[in-house]
């Protein structure tokens, strides 16, 4: 079975400041990659997705995040945030045969005016 | 468009009594995922529905069952309610790897 493991718990940042968040998963086989975001209030957005090809992949909101298969990561970045950035943001994976997702535990990101 | 609908917004059950959650897909999508969002514990896979058939199934006991109509809508049911049973229950839908996500039953069980 799938795990995935993000690094952080609960970042604070100011704005303008830049964000990285991390996630590893475990599995070895192709897999599909995804950041999913909620705000306070809202359901779960789709940030990000990855495939395959460029392992640079950009979202909405300025997001972009960067697969790594030797280091079965795929972290997400942003240059420089904004207070509407604060949210919880997940990691998922899915196989490229079963698409039921497995999601890392989150991280909250709570950014200062 | 109109996105992934659940209802209800809020189910108040007792421990042992029957609860049944309703999911809308996008249209034009045919899988319908759901999903238990409890605290401390994340988000976890329950079912997959794709075409009217159970492709794949959570961690989770028999109690847990549900299904796919015709117009690909679906329904979660929960028997034997227990009191680790109160959670977000979301429903997302897809037509192929990526997900889209409804904003979610919330389930207490007194």
């Amino acid at each position: 079975a799938q795990s995935v493991s993000q690094h952080n718990h609960h970042v604070i940042l100011s704005e303008a400041a830049s964000l990285e968040l991390g996630c590893n998963y475990s599995y070895g086989g192709t897999v599909n990659l995804f950041w999913y975001v909620q705000y306070p209030g809202q359901h779960l957005q789709l940030l990000l997705k990855y495939f395959s090809g460029d392992p640079l992949v950009k979202g909405i909101k300025g997001f972009e995040a960067e697969f790594i298969k030797s280091k079965f990561s795929f972290n997400l970045r942003k240059p420089s945030v904004q207070w509407s950035d604060t949210a919880e943001y997940f990691c998922a994976v899915n196989e490229s045969d079963d698409y039921k997702l497995s999601f890392g535990a989150g991280t909250t990101v709570t950014v200062r005016a | 468009e109109a996105g992934v609908t659940q209802s209800p917004t809020h189910l108040i059950k007792t421990r042992g009594q029957q609860a049944t959650l309703r999911c809308s897909p996008i249209s034009g999508h045919t899988s319908v995922y759901w999903y238990q969002q409890a605290l401390g514990l994340g988000l976890q896979f329950l079912l997959w529905y794709d075409e009217g058939e159970e492709r794949n199934r959570g961690n989770f006991p028999p109690r847990f069952s549900g299904r796919q109509f015709p117009n690909y809508s679906s329904e979660l049911n929960v028997n034997a309610l227990e009191l680790e049973d109160s959670a977000l229950y979301l429903c997302a839908s897809s037509l192929r790897a990526e997900q889209y996500f409804g904003p979610g039953t919330r389930l207490t069980v007194t």
